[in-house]
């Protein structure tokens, strides 16, 4: 059974400073990764997705990697603003069906 | 275009009781989700649809229906309001969910759902 996990569960960094977030999964098997961002009384927003014959994907200021034979992807932020705090997921879709197999998430909070 | 809504926003519901959640989408797409988040935990799907008059479960449906009669409007139903259903409900839509699409689902801002 596909397990997706995101540590740490929170994390606050200040301003400017380049950050890292980490998702990683039990099974390879996986067809995309993305990566989503959530903000308090809102829906989620796609930020980046990685297919799995992919390594990495780049949105301005934002890095996705994905290294599928370990199970992990990372996020990487550059030069992080306050306008980033929010809670970012990882999800993987699975090669048999339409699933989405959710992370619980990494909430982020940048400090001015 | 208004994307992906959603009512209520909030709603508290005493046990037994039953509700309809809304979801509406304007952007034609043929596929329909909903999702549950409980605090602290990933997104789990409820049901889903892949066109009007189609629906299928998906990881958690139990105390939930739905029905997809035209392409925008995808209701939710609970019948028997039961305290493990608090949570926050989300509705998303995508165009297709074929493995080789690229394409990403779109979220609505969520329904908060408490059931005392």
């Amino acid at each position: 059974k596909q397990e997706v996990t995101q540590i740490p569960a929170a994390l606050s960094v200040p301003e400017g400073e380049n950050l890292v977030l980490n998702c990683s999964f039990t099974d390879s098997a996986i067809y995309n990764l993305q990566w989503f961002r959530q903000d308090p009384g809102k829906g989620l927003t796609s930020l980046l997705l990685i297919q799995s014959s992919q390594r990495e994907q780049t949105s301005g200021r934002l890095n996705a990697s994905l290294d599928k034979s370990s199970g992990r992807s990372t996020l990487y932020i550059a030069a992080s603003q306050p306008g980033d705090s929010a809670t970012y997921l990882c999800a993987v879709k699975k090669n048999s069906n339409y699933q989405l197999i959710w992370g619980a998430g990494t909430k982020l909070i940048i400090k001015p | 275009n208004a994307g992906v809504t959603q009512t209520p926003k909030f709603r508290i519901l005493k046990i037994g009781q039953s509700m309809t959640l809304q979801c509406t989408q304007d952007m034609n797409h043929n596929y329909m989700y909903w999702y549950r988040q409980d605090p602290g935990m990933g997104l789990k799907l409820i049901y889903y649809s892949v066109g009007a008059g189609i629906t299928d479960k998906g990881e958690v449906p139990n105390g939930y229906n739905v029905s997809r009669s035209t392409t925008e409007d995808f209701p939710l139903r609970l019948e028997l309001a039961a305290p493990s259903q608090t949570s926050v409900y989300f509705c998303a839509s995508s165009y297709s969910i074929d493995l080789l699409s690229t394409d990403t689902q779109y979220f609505g801002p969520g329904t908060r759902l408490t059931v005392l």
